[in-house]
């Protein structure tokens, strides 16, 4: 079973700052089933980034992935009020998943 | 516009069980691998369960099989999670979700929003 690591646990940065999210991997995985996502408080999760670097439908520009192998970045250049959720990075192999153990964005 | 609506949650003694069932509408659901995912209170998200297209293939969490049961009935657009013999652990919100595939990748890219189980006396 591949073991997804998020860090930091807790990023506390100001609107307009830049954020950068990392998921490690306890072996190698497939650009094409790592993705990203985005839960608020009292609502399901939103899917952001798919296959490492591609954008979901309706996702802003301010919102990228990259990486390859075990590392894997979400980068959110400029944070807006509502980008302030925790974020979750995926991985699909072998008709299974896992999650990271997430990362909160929180309000400096 | 797609959709998932989840029901059956609710409060359950240890060792009861509860079927969960998901709704889906505006896309073609017979065409989609399904899955259920599970979030404890406070906690992170935890896949649970995966069904094929067609039900042949399923696959769970080590921590829900031979306890959990997943199905599809594609004439009526709908998944059911079947859960017996439940623990404290089990305690948590269940999302369906669709599973998406495509050259570029393989997400749960449309969810529901939720259906709470507790498991407690």
């Amino acid at each position: 079973e591949i073991v997804l690591t998020q860090s930091p646990g807790t990023l506390s940065l100001s609107p307009g700052e830049r954020a950068t999210l990392s998921c490690r991997a306890s072996q190698s995985v497939s650009s094409s089933y790592l993705a990203w996502y985005q839960q608020k408080p009292g609502q399901a999760p939103r899917l952001l980034i798919y296959g490492a670097s591609s954008r979901a439908t309706g996702i802003p520009d301010r919102f990228s992935g990259s990486g390859s192998g075990t590392d894997f970045t979400l980068t959110i250049s400029r944070l807006e009020p509502e980008d302030f959720a925790v974020y979750y990075c995926q991985q699909y192999g072998n008709s299974r998943l896992t999650f990271g153990g997430g990362t909160k964005v929180e309000i400096k | 516009e797609e959709q998932l609506v989840e029901s059956g949650g609710g409060l359950v003694q240890p060792g009861g069980s509860l079927r969960l069932s998901c709704a889906a509408s505006g896309f073609t659901f017979s065409t989609y691998w399904m899955s259920w995912v599970r979030q404890a209170p406070g906690k992170g998200l935890e896949w649970v369960a995966n069904i094929k297209q067609d039900g042949t293939e399923k696959y769970y969490v080590d921590s829900v099989k031979g306890r959990f049961t997943i199905s599809r009935e594609n004439a009526k657009n709908s998944l059911d999670l079947q859960m017996n013999s439940l623990r404290a652990e089990d305690t948590a919100v269940y999302y369906c979700a669709r599973i998406y595939s495509s050259s570029s990748g393989t997400t749960l890219d449309v969810w529901g929003q939720g259906t709470t189980v507790t498991v407690s006396s």
